[in-house]
Order: C-alpha cells, then structure tokens, then sequence
C-alpha cells in the first residue's frame, strides 16, 4: 500500500551510461516531482508535473529528461551519466502544484555513477 | 540570494527534555512555511505547515512558530523520546512560487535515553 514508490532503490552504473528511475504514485494527486539530494543532504528540486505536463524545470542539464505517461507516473532518465550525478534522487507527489500543499515522498533511488 | 539556515550541527538532548530546531531564512518572502522529518535511508515525511498570518501551530507534542519579522521559524518537540531522533528539514514556499518548495540542509536531533 505505498504511497510513492521508486524503483531501482539503488542504481550504481558506470560513467556515460543511460539509466531510468521509475515513479508511481497511487494517492490521486495531480502533481509530481523529481527532487535531487546531494552529500550534503541539500534537497533541490528538479522537475514538477501536473497532470502529465512540466511545470517547473529548474536549471537541470539536458541530459535529464522527465517522462510522465500519465498523472500517476512520472520517470526520470539520465543520459550519459557523470560523476557529479551520484546523489539520491526522491519523487514526490502533492495534491496540485499550489503553494501549501504539502509532499509526499518516495524513499529515494541512491545513484552511484563509477 | 534566497537562502535557507538550519543548523547543521546535531543537537544532542536528554530523552523528556523539549528540542528546539531553528530555520532562518533571507531575501524570501514565504507564504507557507512546512518542516519534514526525514529518517536514515528514507524520503521526508510531513509534520506541519504554518501560513505566514499563523504565529504558531501544534500538533500533538509538536509546536512550529512563525516569525516573519525575524524571518525565522522555530520547531519544538516537547517530551522528547529516542524515537523522535531523526533529521528535520523546514521548507519554504516562496508567495509567487506555485507549486515549487525550497528545503534547507535539515538538523539532525538525537534524543539520548
């Protein structure tokens, strides 16, 4: 009965390769998000989507591209992937993207590029 | 720069003593203000929001407040006890911001028996 799932919980893959983390939410919310944590425990925000269109695209490089096939889903693929993309990665869904409306996360993938 | 403080160095208290996080914030004006816990190897989980008219809420033995003259907001764990050890991150909803939240770095409290 998850709320937020993520899979793989751990990804390690080596330097230039092209990986996916995968996102479901089966709460009803319209609004997802992709949030990065770095070492430093900073939580960042990357992607949100509501009802499967982009509504926030912080400055994340191209090689970062969202998917989100319908509301309840959202995936993350990373091309060519480098060093300083080792972090945990967390989804997140909220019942819409208004402000006060509190998230509801994943328990993260924890990336590890070689 | 909008910034957010929290301390990053763990507070240490003696289980039944009150714990107090602080979270300051600069060039922000937040319409919301949430604090998360967040657990060892786990995503953060919401306690509490607080409106930047609200001077203070509850929940249970937990007690946010809200200054937004000193721009600061400040989290109380009443009683506390070995299981409200953990890392408590506070969020910022910028009032134009819709939809996008703004975490700080997060304490990390450990409630000592």
């Amino acid at each position: 009965d998850t709320a937020v799932s993520q899979t793989p919980k751990y990804l390690v893959t080596q330097m230039g390769n092209d990986k996916s983390i995968k996102c479901e939410q089966n709460l009803g919310h319209d609004t997802m998000y992709w949030y990065k944590q770095d070492s430093k425990k900073f939580l960042k925000i990357m992607f949100s989507y509501n009802n499967k269109e982009l509504i926030i695209n912080e400055t994340v490089p191209n090689r970062f591209s969202p998917k989100s096939p319908d509301k309840a889903h959202l995936n993350l693929h990373i091309n060519s992937l480098e060093l300083g993309d080792s972090a945990v990665y967390f989804c997140a869904s909220s019942p819409s993207g208004e402000d006060g409306s509190p998230l509801h996360f994943g328990n993260g993938t924890r990336l590890t590029v070689t | 720069s909008q910034k957010i403080e929290q301390n990053s160095e763990a507070l240490n208290i003696q289980e039944g003593k009150t714990a107090t996080l602080t979270c300051n914030y600069t060039n922000y004006s937040p319409a919301y203000l949430q604090w998360y816990r967040q657990d060892p190897g786990r995503g953060p989980v919401f306690l509490l929001l607080i409106r930047e008219n609200e001077k203070e809420k509850r929940k249970e033995r937990l007690k946010v407040t809200f200054d937004t003259t000193l721009k600061q907001s400040l989290f109380h764990i009443t009683a506390s006890q070995p299981a409200d050890s953990a890392t408590y991150l506070c969020a910022l909803h910028g009032s134009s911001n819709t939809g996008k939240l703004i975490f700080g770095q997060g304490t990390t409290l450990q409630v000592k028996p």
